[in-house]
């Protein structure tokens, strides 16, 4: 079995502040991770994968995780955040075509 | 590239009452999801279709919900009687099979269904 864990449910941030959005993950085999960002009213978009290889991947909109195996930890960061960021963050672990979501994070940025 | 298509967006029914959604994914992918999201919580399977077969439906309610991919294209997920606690938003969610795709889900907008 598989499970996601988001450490916080609510992160409010200014403004080109930096940001880190907290994700644990457990599973006895090996998995992919993702990170989703969901709008309001609209369906879920990936915002970047961590498959095999370099640990620190980066994806859409300055966005960036760093994989941590022994932690088993998949945290997001961006250095500066902007007002359209504002929006629900979600963790997934994937295993044979299985995806599991976390309860999401909701960001959001103020001015 | 077309998205993953679905309709209706909202519904508003009274509980015992039927609804059905329908989803066309993106063209190409063999595998479709259907998820549902309660409000504060992430995204929950319901049932995955590899093709038109089911691969996975161990945590729909089948006592009241039942999915279809007949041709295995498009589907439609339907609930007969619904329930208070089915207000939610149902995700449908398309990728390549597996072992073809690194397991990226695209996702259409949702039909959010309200239960009173």
């Amino acid at each position: 079995a598989q499970s996601v864990t988001q450490l916080d449910s609510q992160v409010p941030v200014f403004e080109e502040a930096p940001v880190e959005l907290r994700c644990n993950y457990s599973s006895s085999v090996s998995v992919y991770l993702f990170w989703y960002v969901q709008y309001p009213n609209q369906g879920l978009q990936l915002l970047l994968k961590y498959l095999s290889g370099s640990t620190l991947v980066k994806g859409i909109n300055g966005f960036e995780a760093e994989f941590n195996k022994s932690q088993t930890s998949f945290h997001l960061r961006k250095p500066s955040v902007h007002i359209s960021d504002t929006a629900e963050y979600f963790c997934a672990v994937t295993n044979a075509g299985k995806s599991t979501f976390g309860d999401g994070t909701t960001l959001t940025v103020k001015p | 590239e077309a998205g993953v298509a679905q309709s209706p967006r909202y519904k508003i029914i009274e509980k015992r009452q039927s609804v059905a959604f329908w989803c066309n994914p993106i063209s190409g992918h063999a595998t479709l999801y259907w998820y549902q999201q309660i409000l504060g919580q992430g995204p929950k399977l319901l049932i995955q279709f590899q093709n038109n077969g089911v691969v996975d439906d161990s945590q729909l309610p089948k006592d009241r919900f039942s999915a279809e991919r007949l041709k295995g294209v498009d589907s439609t997920l339907k609930i007969q009687p619904a329930k208070l606690e089915d207000s939610a938003v149902y995700l449908c969610a398309s990728s390549f099979p597996r072992g073809v795709g690194t397991g990226e889900l695209f996702f259409g907008e949702g039909s959010r269904l309200t239960v009173l």
